[in-house]
């Protein structure tokens, strides 16, 4: 089983690219969300989408925007990137939003802005 | 201000000793506590969890003790195997309006010796 999978697994960006990070998950979960782990600060919530259709700001929103495409598929998109986004980016699915079913993470993306 | 701290960036322990890893936190809103480990280059796994209205959830080796006076939780690792080194980071939830928020720790990097 696939799980969460995420792509690319490491990008090199210059300040002001642009570029798409893509999530899918095969467990037929209904919430999605995309983290970012700095060192020191733990996982910081981005985004989430709660159910399909729905998509709402986390803790660390800014810079970033998200489309859930379809129950399976959740992209992160920076539209110009900055150093300050240098970091690791985890997708993560549930089954349901509002109980306390644990996360299941993909691999992760390491993205490094110049 | 983090709301959920991990004070000990790092722990080494002998093979075969109890490892015991620590997470404090400050919002008395939660309700729900995680445990997730994580490998270099992979993402964050599930461990083990404890609902508030517990004060301890042991499975197999993994024991987890809340004391929700102190708002601080603990995880016992007993015995520690080499496999067990990974970065071990709390996690603690709650409802906030009809979504579920985790906020996560910093991490503390386990490493057990052979």
């Amino acid at each position: 089983n696939a799980g969460v999978t995420q792509t690319p697994k490491f990008q090199v960006l210059k300040t002001g690219q642009s570029m798409t990070l893509q999530c899918a998950q095969d467990m037929n979960h209904n919430s999605m969300y995309w983290y970012r782990q700095d060192p020191g600060m733990g996982l910081r919530l981005i985004y989430y989408s709660a159910s399909e259709g729905t998509t709402d700001k986390g803790e660390v929103p800014n810079g970033y925007n998200v489309s859930r495409l379809n129950k399976r598929e959740f992209s992160l998109r920076l539209e110009s990137a900055a150093p300050s986004q240098t970091s690791v980016y985890f997708c993560a699915s549930s089954p349901l939003q509002f109980y306390n079913s644990p996360l299941h993470f993909g691999n992760g993306t390491r993205l490094t802005v110049t | 201000d983090q709301q959920v701290k991990q004070n000990s960036p790092s722990l080494s322990v002998q093979e075969g000793r109890i490892s015991i890893l620590n997470c404090d936190y400050t919002n008395s809103m939660f309700d729900y506590f995680l445990w997730y480990k994580k490998y270099p280059a992979e993402g964050p796994t599930f461990l083990i969890s404890i609902s508030s209205i517990k004060d301890k959830n042991e499975d197999g080796r993994f024991t987890v003790f809340l004391n929700k006076s102190a708002k601080h939780l603990s995880l016992h690792i007993v015995p520690s195997q080499p496999g067990d080194s990974a970065v071990y980071f709390c996690a603690a939830s709650l409802l906030s309006g009809s979504a579920r928020q985790l906020t996560f720790g910093s991490g503390t990097q386990l490493t057990v010796l052979p």
